[in-house]
Parts: C-alpha cells; structure tokens; sequence
C-alpha cells in the first residue's frame, strides 16, 4: 500500500466510449502525475499537476483529458481512444514538483484494453 | 532531450549470486538516480535512491554512480528467486520531481 489508490484496476472500452480513470493519494502531496506504460517502452509522463495546476502536457492527444480538482485527487478522462492506448497508466505522487529530489510513489495501475 | 537507457534483458543469475543491473544517461548535468523494482503486473516501487558519486549500500542492494562514465548501477547480493522483477532506472528532469524513465532490465533468479 503506497498511499496511493487509483480505480478502475482493469477497464475495457470500446473506441467509441468515454471513461474516467481515477486517482487519490492519502500522503498529503502536492504533485501528481500521470504515466502510460506500454510494453517495451520507458515509462512515459503524460501530466503533471502542481498545486492543482497543470504545469505539462507532454504533447498527448487530446482524446486524454486530465482533471485535477484538488491537491488529493487525479482524474484522466478518456473518449474516442485508439487500441495503441492499450496500456497499463500509472498515477504517482510526490511533495512537490520543483522542489527537486523527492521520492514519488506510485498507484496501483489501471490496465486499459481499448477494443 | 534527456535519456536513460537500459539494457531489456532478461539477465539470468543463479540464486545466492550477484546481479548487476546498469543504467547509462545523456544528460551530464543529472544529479540524482531512483531504482524501482516492477513485479509483473505491479506497480514501480523504490528501492534506493542514489546523488553522490560512489556507492551506497542498503541492505542487499548496492547503487553505484559514476558520473564522469554517465552510469548509474544497482547490484544485488545474494540474490533470490523473489528478486526477480523488472528494475527500472530514472532520473528526475533539471531539480523538478518529474522522472524520466529507462525500459527497464527484466532480472530472473533461478533455484
């Protein structure tokens, strides 16, 4: 248990559909993030919040919508995905983003099959 | 663009022998080094952290860096059939807490 809880743990989705992935962290942090894991790839940042704002973008299509209402809790909207987005996304994390050096821990994961 | 690469593996040890899992980066200016260990269909989670040069031990694990070569390792002594996981380097981007990762290096401790 790293304080971090992310739902759905498993989702199947149509191209068509929309879904929400969630995420909430117990450790009092002020950054979060999300990460895609594909297979034989290095983990890739998609998001990061700071203080609830959104400080990075890293140039993800916009069929991936983040939201983050409060320094506690992560949402990635998800609609009109492909089956590449077929990943494992992970949601961490940390203290705070520019104060450098801090542990970041990791949720659960939340496996997505896109069909 | 900052880079940490990794060999994918799998790197196959017998058990009570040392495992040494290397990781090189790009980046020059990189100041510190995070160890996670993936158990499949886990999440990451860390195993040690490393800023100087040199070693630092912890336990079994032994992280080493050397940033006048741009390498960062993580050996494992006696290592056990439960260590087999996928050990992933990172560094974090210029002071921030955002990590960029390698692929990762798939360790099997075999009986």
């Amino acid at each position: 248990e790293t304080g971090v809880t992310q739902t759905p743990r498993h989702l199947v989705m149509g191209m068509t559909n929309k879904k929400s992935l969630k995420c909430e962290q117990h450790l009092g942090h002020n950054a979060m993030y999300w990460y895609k894991q594909s297979a034989k790839k290095p983990l890739e940042l998609m998001f990061v919040y700071n203080f609830k704002e959104q400080t990075e973008n890293n140039s993800v299509p916009s069929r991936f919508s983040p939201e983050c209402p409060n320094s506690s809790h992560l949402f990635l909207h998800l609609h009109t995905l492909q089956p590449e987005d077929s990943a494992l996304y992970l949601c961490a994390s940390s203290q705070e983003v520019y104060s450098g050096g801090n542990t970041i821990y990791f949720g659960e994961g939340s496996w997505l099959t896109v069909v | 663009q900052k880079e940490v690469e990794q060999n994918s593996g799998p790197l196959s040890v017998p058990e009570g022998a040392i495992a040494s899992l290397n990781c090189t980066y790009s980046d020059r200016g990189s100041q510190s080094f995070f160890w996670y260990r993936q158990y499949s269909g886990k999440s990451p989670e860390l195993i040690m952290f490393i800023y100087s040069n040199g070693d630092k031990e912890d336990g079994r694990f032994t992280a080493q860096l050397n940033k006048a070569s741009q390498y960062v390792s993580l050996l494992i002594r006696d290592s056990q059939p439960s260590d087999s996981a996928t050990y992933l380097c990172a560094s974090p981007l210029y002071n921030t807490d955002k990590l960029i990762f390698g692929t990762g290096t798939r360790l099997q401790v075999f009986p």
